[in-house]
């Protein structure tokens, strides 16, 4: 089955201490991208990825990183949470030559204590 | 500032009725999309207009794009309670710049009762 998936679905953790939220497609998708969602706020993005190697910031790039090595995975690195980045978090993908049509994770809900 | 402002809010209709939602935008874009989000999960894609087509259908849905008025509606048909979740519209400003992405609204609440 073509999807998206996360992990964790769910996570408390504590600030300051490190964290990553994997994600992986199975689409063989170039472009990747990680959002955050807030109430009031809607949908906004954090990082995205056009290729392998490729990263650039989003709208809200700050406390976060990415890295992608591998077409599949494109990983959220927290190096130090605070509570402020206590949200809902999605990673999407898709085709760059399909645009739009983006295939959503069914997200991690992340609490920063 | 939101690309994309859907209206209403949040919208109540009874099962059987039809439920329109309007979403409006502030540059050109390449194409508009709709999904759809069950509490807590993640989004759905519904559909997707361009920039030079004016209406599209899929199955008891309806989406009108008019871009002189910089605005979409999204028209449910003979809403089921299933229906219930949360809408929202997304632009996609084409190859401008560095990145492609979308920029979503913050949404509309449909609650559709039995």
């Amino acid at each position: 089955e073509a999807q998206v998936t996360q992990n964790p679905r769910y996570l408390i953790t504590v600030t300051g201490k490190k964290l990553t939220v994997t994600c992986s497609q199975n689409m063989n998708h170039e472009y990747m991208s990680w959002y955050r969602q807030d109430p009031g706020l809607g949908l906004r993005q954090i990082y995205y990825s056009m290729n392998v190697e490729v990263t650039d910031k989003g709208d809200v790039p700050e406390g976060y990183k990415v890295s992608r090595k591998e077409k599949r995975n494109f990983p959220l690195i927290l190096e130090s949470p605070s509570p402020n980045q206590t949200s809902l978090y999605f990673c999407a993908s898709s085709l760059l030559g399909n645009r739009g049509n983006y295939t959503f994770g069914s997200g991690t809900r992340l609490t920063v204590v | 500032s939101q690309q994309g402002e859907e209206d209403p809010q949040a919208l109540s209709i009874q099962e059987g009725e039809n439920a329109t939602m309007n979403c409006s935008y502030k540059t050109s874009i390449n194409n508009l999309q709709w999904y759809r989000q069950n509490s807590g999960r993640g989004l759905v894609h519904l559909i997707l207009i361009r920039s030079n087509e004016r209406e599209k259908h899929s199955g008891r849905l309806r989406v009108t794009l008019d871009t002189s008025k910089k605005s979409s509606s999204l028209l449910i048909t003979a809403s089921r309670a299933a229906d219930t979740a949360s809408y929202f519209c997304a632009t996609d400003l084409g190859w401008a710049g560095a990145n492609s992405k979308l920029t979503f609204g913050k949404g509309i609440t449909l609650s559709v009762r039995p």
